[in-house]
């Protein structure tokens, strides 16, 4: 049983212009959804995270809008550079779960010079 | 951001044999660390959680007696695949979290463990 789900594999975006990578969820207990970006033969590394009782969360040139009666949250990075290419994990938690993870599939993402 | 370090980076090993994986908290003290598998392209999947002076939680359909948890201190928990096999092969990644972060779900995570069973 999935609870997260990241669809798109991968995706490709031009340098400069603006990914959007997309998440959906399926436990409406989660209140807690963070991304994360993975290079190759590394760990994850924390991007930015957004609470449910917001809908918007901004951090330079990365934005996170979560949609909850639609159970959806995205990723936004604009403007996208080569240096962003990475596997990019939608997470999600809940109440005193705290830490406890639930993660999706990943997106590749490859940003062309 | 805090550091958690991890090693061995890879190891190969003979099917049957047991593989031991450190993973240390360098700049703060982590009461609870988690172990996650990841295998090729399949997301991260939580195994355990090692908690300090305590036996570890493990996900369901996770063998504990296989995969053995210590965390005999603030700083270092270990994972040890006994009897290896071809199946255990996969990416072992652990992680923690700082006193801030225990709240948020944000993690801090080591570098992984490339495990290969031949």
């Amino acid at each position: 049983d999935q609870q997260v789900k990241q669809n798109s594999p991968s995706l490709s975006v031009q340098e400069g212009r603006i990914s959007i990578l997309n998440c959906d969820y399926t436990n409406s207990m989660f209140d807690y959804f963070l991304w994360y970006k993975k290079y190759p033969a590394e760990g994850p590394t924390f991007l930015i995270s957004i609470s449910s009782i917001k809908d918007k969360n901004e951090d330079g040139r990365f934005t996170v809008f979560l949609n909850k009666s639609a159970k959806h949250l995205s990723l936004h990075i604009v403007p996208s550079q080569p240096g962003d290419s990475a596997v990019y994990f939608c997470a999600a938690s809940w109440g005193t779960s705290g830490s406890r993870l639930t993660f999706g599939e990943g997106t590749q993402l490859t940003v062309n010079p | 951001g805090a550091v958690v370090s991890q090693h061995p980076s890879w190891v190969i090993c003979k099917s049957g044999t047991s593989v031991k994986i450190e993973c240390r908290s360098l700049d703060f003290q982590a009461t609870t660390m988690f172990w996650y598998r990841q295998f090729p392209k399949q997301s991260l999947m939580l195994m355990a959680t090692s908690n300090e002076g305590s036996k570890a939680t493990y996900e369901q359909g996770v063998e504990k007696d296989k995969f053995l948890i210590n965390h005999a201190s603030l700083t270092l928990s270990t994972l040890t695949v006994t009897s290896a096999h071809p199946e255990d092969s996969s990416f072992y990644i652990c992680s923690a979290n700082d006193r801030q972060g225990a709240n948020t779900g944000e993690l801090f995570f080591g570098e992984g463990s490339r495990l290969t069973v031949l």
